[in-house]
């Protein structure tokens, strides 16, 4: 079936860094991937769309220049964390569309932590 | 018109229960119902979807009922094991397949206990 591989599993820096998340489909072209962010005992939370080759289209509230989203092939997508603080930690999973039926495989997430 | 409202929050079963999670929905342009389980520390999976052109789907345990004239579909897990102790997750979206974003439920936390 359709893999989402996500990495790294979990994270913890400093606060102040860049983090980079990746996001591979392994079996399939994934022309639309999605990053979510998830609180602990909540929904997911959809932060951007991005599609292959162009910029990511981001919902409201969302900081574009914090969540640095680049997809730049179709098996890859990256968000990537600038200038990280505590109130960023948070689970973080991306979903990409495609390899399947109904599309939307999830990566297995990220464990974000900022000390 | 775009939330999907899941109930309940949580719910705790016998195994061997049937344990019955429900959703409504406002859009009626959605016309893509998946659910998805998690567990704690993973991303979600899908469990089973179904299309409005059905009123029913049935995969092993796992059942999807839909009722299009009150926009609402529900999960019945039958048979209901310790291992599905899980969040799960109803979600809706547009046909045109994986490009458009899935609108989630707020989750339910399932127990079933041994």
């Amino acid at each position: 079936g359709a893999v989402v591989s996500q990495h790294p599993s979990w994270v913890i820096c400093k606060s102040g860094t860049s983090v980079k998340i990746e996001c591979r489909s392994l079996d399939f072209q994934a022309t639309t991937m999605f990053w979510y962010r998830q609180f602990p005992k909540q929904s997911l939370m959809l932060m951007a769309t991005s599609n292959e080759g162009s910029k990511a289209t981001y919902e409201q509230g969302v900081e574009k220049d914090k969540f640095l989203i680049n997809h730049a092939s179709l098996t890859l997508s990256t968000l990537t964390v600038t200038s990280a603080h505590p109130e960023d930690s948070s689970f973080y999973i991306c979903s990409a569309g495609g390899g399947s039926s109904y599309g939307y495989t999830f990566g297995s997430g990220t464990r974000l932590t900022v000390v | 018109q775009q939330q999907v409202k899941q109930s309940p929050q949580s719910l705790i079963v016998q195994k061997g229960g049937i344990s019955i999670i429900n959703c409504a929905y406002e859009n009626t342009a959605f016309d893509y119902f998946p659910w998805y389980q998690q567990f704690p520390g993973k991303g979600p999976a899908l469990l089973i979807a179904i299309r409005p052109d059905v009123s029913e789907k049935k995969e092993g345990r796992f059942t999807i009922s839909f009722n299009k004239s009150a926009k609402q579909f529900s999960l019945h897990i039958m048979d209901s094991q310790p291992g599905d102790s899980a969040t799960y997750f109803c979600a809706a979206s547009f046909s045109g397949g994986s490009n458009y974003k899935l609108t989630f439920g707020k989750g339910t936390l399932l127990t079933v206990n041994p």
